[in-house]
């Protein structure tokens, strides 16, 4: 599975956008972008996924850039609730591969 | 959606005991399931690899003994700290592969030894 590179900690107003980046530089053609995150002393929880076109769901938005190598997760009206670290991972859609964690980016959603 | 259910969520147990964590698949069938350890403020790491039916496979590093790992159905894994001593406390989470939307994960077990 391709490396991505998150920054490793994000502030963010509450009731505002929370924009987290993430590079994947080397991600292949069929490979898509997930994003998980984790509440403290909980299990991951799945977000979002997309290959190139943009995603959308009751939780979030998924911005993939035109070449892949890059993309960004939005919280569109970030609340005190998502306060939590959030992990960008890319790999193939049906792949039953292991999934090695980075360090992921802790967002703190401010009052 | 997918549920894999993780018990116990805490357990404190004695320097020298056994601890037995299990992981349930509730409404698939999981052939597989990855099984992490998490300590304070650093990130997930994959301890293992269990498929039911065959043999666990370890990361490198994490002790075989110590950690052993049976899937004795397509709905149970488990995960047993054999001879636990305080440096094993910490936070260990499963985790079944993708059916439509990537990975599942258990709701996580924290482990304290004293």
């Amino acid at each position: 599975d391709a490396k991505t590179t998150q920054p490793p900690s994000m502030d963010c107003a509450e009731g505002r956008a929370a924009n987290l980046p993430c590079n994947h530089s080397t991600i292949s053609g069929n490979e898509y972008v997930y994003w998980y995150r984790q509440i403290h002393s909980q299990g991951p929880q799945y977000i979002i996924h997309g290959l190139k076109n943009n995603e959308t769901n009751e939780m979030a938005s998924l911005i993939i850039t035109e070449d892949r190598k890059s993309s960004t997760l939005i919280l569109p009206h970030a609340t005190l609730r998502d306060t939590a670290v959030y992990y960008c991972i890319v790999r193939f859609e049906t792949s039953y591969d292991k999934v090695i964690f980075g360090p992921g980016t802790s967002l703190s959603v401010i009052p | 959606g997918a549920v894999v259910s993780q018990h116990p969520s805490w357990v404190i147990c004695k320097s020298g005991t056994s601890v037995k964590i299990e992981c349930r698949s509730l409404d698939f069938q999981a052939t597989t399931m990855f099984w992490y350890r998490q300590f304070p403020k650093q990130s997930l790491m994959l301890m293992a690899t269990s498929n039911e039916g065959s043999k666990a496979t370890y990361e490198q590093g994490v002790e075989k003994d110590k950690f052993l790992i049976n899937h004795a159905s397509l709905t149970l894994s488990t995960l047993t700290v054999t001879s636990a001593h305080p440096e094993d406390s910490s936070f260990y989470i499963c985790s079944a592969p993708p059916l439509n939307y990537g990975y599942t994960f258990g709701s996580g077990t924290r482990l304290t030894v004293v």
